[in-house]
């Protein structure tokens, strides 16, 4: 079934260390994004991609970065996490057919770090 | 660039009654305004969207209108169920496409048996 995929579904790790949340998706969509949200607040554009080796910042400054090396994977990286980071992150697609673009997103992945 | 107000934070009704929530924005170039629903430990999913073009949309128990002179647009939801209960979104986009969406800051909506 088509979908978009996140992993971990949880992640708790220590303040410094490298982290790499995965996101999959068989949509077959161009366009990637990132957004990182706290529960139950609003969405904020982190990251996104137009396809491959395209990345652009959002409208939220992040110290994570990110990689599209192919259409259906879109990873984010932080290189020495820090409590401040604890948040869910969403990771989503959007269908660029029809008028409008829906996204549709991921389960998330909720990122605590100590 | 574009702000999205939503109104208000939190809106609890009664089962079976109506519900209503407001977004207004800044930017007179919006013209794709988008609604999402995310439930408790869920991931948001899109329930009802809107362009400029057009004044009302409705979707079952859904509608959405547009005051584009007064830059505000509204979700109304009718005979509401417990399963309505989730955090709305509304956002305004310039373009047709996602990453050009700012999101309002949410709606609780809480369902009362």
């Amino acid at each position: 079934e088509a979908d978009i995929y996140q992993t971990p579904r949880y992640l708790v790790i220590g303040t410094g260390k490298k982290i790499t949340l995965e996101c999959s998706q068989t949509m077959g969509h161009d366009k990637m994004y990132w957004y990182q949200q706290d529960p139950g607040m609003e969405l904020h554009l982190i990251h996104y991609s137009y396809g491959v080796n395209s990345t652009e910042k959002g409208d939220l400054s992040s110290e994570s970065t990110v990689s599209r090396i192919r259409t259906e994977h879109f990873p984010l990286t932080l290189e020495s996490a820090r409590p401040s980071h604890t948040s869910q992150y969403l990771c989503a697609s959007s269908d660029p057919t029809g008028r409008n673009e829906k996204l549709f997103f991921g389960s998330g992945t909720q990122l605590s770090v100590l | 660039g574009e702000n999205v107000e939503q109104h208000p934070s939190t809106l609890s009704v009664q089962e079976g009654d109506s519900a209503v929530i407001k977004c207004t924005y800044s930017d007179s170039a919006s013209n794709y305004f988008p609604w999402y629903k995310q439930e408790l430990g869920k991931r948001p999913q899109l329930i009802i969207d809107i362009r400029s073009n057009v004044g009302e949309k409705k979707d079952q128990r859904i509608a959405v209108t547009l005051n584009k002179t007064a830059k505000h647009f509204s979700l109304h939801i009718t005979e509401t169920q417990p399963e309505d209960s989730a955090v709305y979104f509304c956002a305004a986009s310039i373009t047709r496409g996602a990453d050009g969406l700012t999101f309002g800051k949410g709606t609780h909506l809480i369902i009362q048996p």
